[in-house]
């Protein structure tokens, strides 16, 4: 079993919709990462969080520690945000091994 | 730079012959990060340098691939005898200090081992 799951693996929408994606991790974390990787393959850091809530924009991402589980929401989707939307969960102890789920395939559809 | 700079960004190679892997992080950033993404696959961690050492090199998946570090700055991942399942996108980031900092991502270099 992954240490990192996401869900769902691919999802599609209508433009407009609003999305979640969702993360749950199995080890203890010091932070999470949320990043997107376009079909071009670069990959842009979206949020670092470690407690609560951020917005950015029409994103948002939430984190519950105690019950280890983080989500992503897009509010109003484009079709531009069709991407693979990653979360990434930093152990505690120091690591600095990234632990990567395995992406969440979004297609908007305008 | 602006960004983090990786280079080639795509290279076709033979099996068995040597690849070398560039990247440049942003200035100032003091941990600098490998990853492999095969086809298909997640993100695959390999390295970390903080400055020029790498105190986890656990992620190489064999003795044929090797990265340095040098002047804090540039790095380098070597594969030798390059292999078909070597085939992927290889990742850098880089961090102002450690991955609980925002980590900033190159474009990546897409390697086929043909």
């Amino acid at each position: 079993k992954n240490e990192v799951e996401q869900s769902p693996q691919n999802l599609t929408a209508q433009e407009g919709e609003f999305i979640t994606i969702n993360c749950s991790y199995s080890v203890g974390i010091s932070a999470l990462h949320w990043l997107q990787q376009h079909p071009g393959g670069g990959i842009v850091s979206l949020f670092m969080l470690s407690s609560g809530k951020k917005k950015h924009g029409r994103l948002i991402a939430t984190i519950n520690i105690q019950e280890k589980h983080s989500s992503l929401h897009i509010t109003a989707s484009h079709p531009r945000d069709s991407a693979v939307y990653i979360c990434a969960a930093a152990p505690q102890g120091g690591s600095e091994k990234l632990v990567f789920g395995k992406g969440t395939k979004l297609t908007v559809n305008p | 730079g602006a960004g983090v700079s990786q280079s080639p960004s795509n290279k076709v190679t033979e099996k068995g012959k040597d690849v070398e892997l560039r990247c440049d992080p942003i200035s100032g950033h003091t941990a600098l990060y490998w990853y492999r993404q095969s086809l298909g696959q997640g993100l695959e961690f390999l390295i970390y340098f903080q400055g020029n050492s790498a105190p986890d090199k656990s992620g190489l998946p064999s003795d044929r691939f090797s990265a340095e570090r040098t002047g804090g700055s540039v790095s380098t991942l070597t594969i030798q005898r390059t292999q078909q399942e070597d085939s992927a996108v290889y990742l850098c980031a880089s961090s102002l200090v450690f991955v609980n900092t925002e980590a900033f991502f190159g474009q990546g270099t897409r390697l086929t081992v043909v």
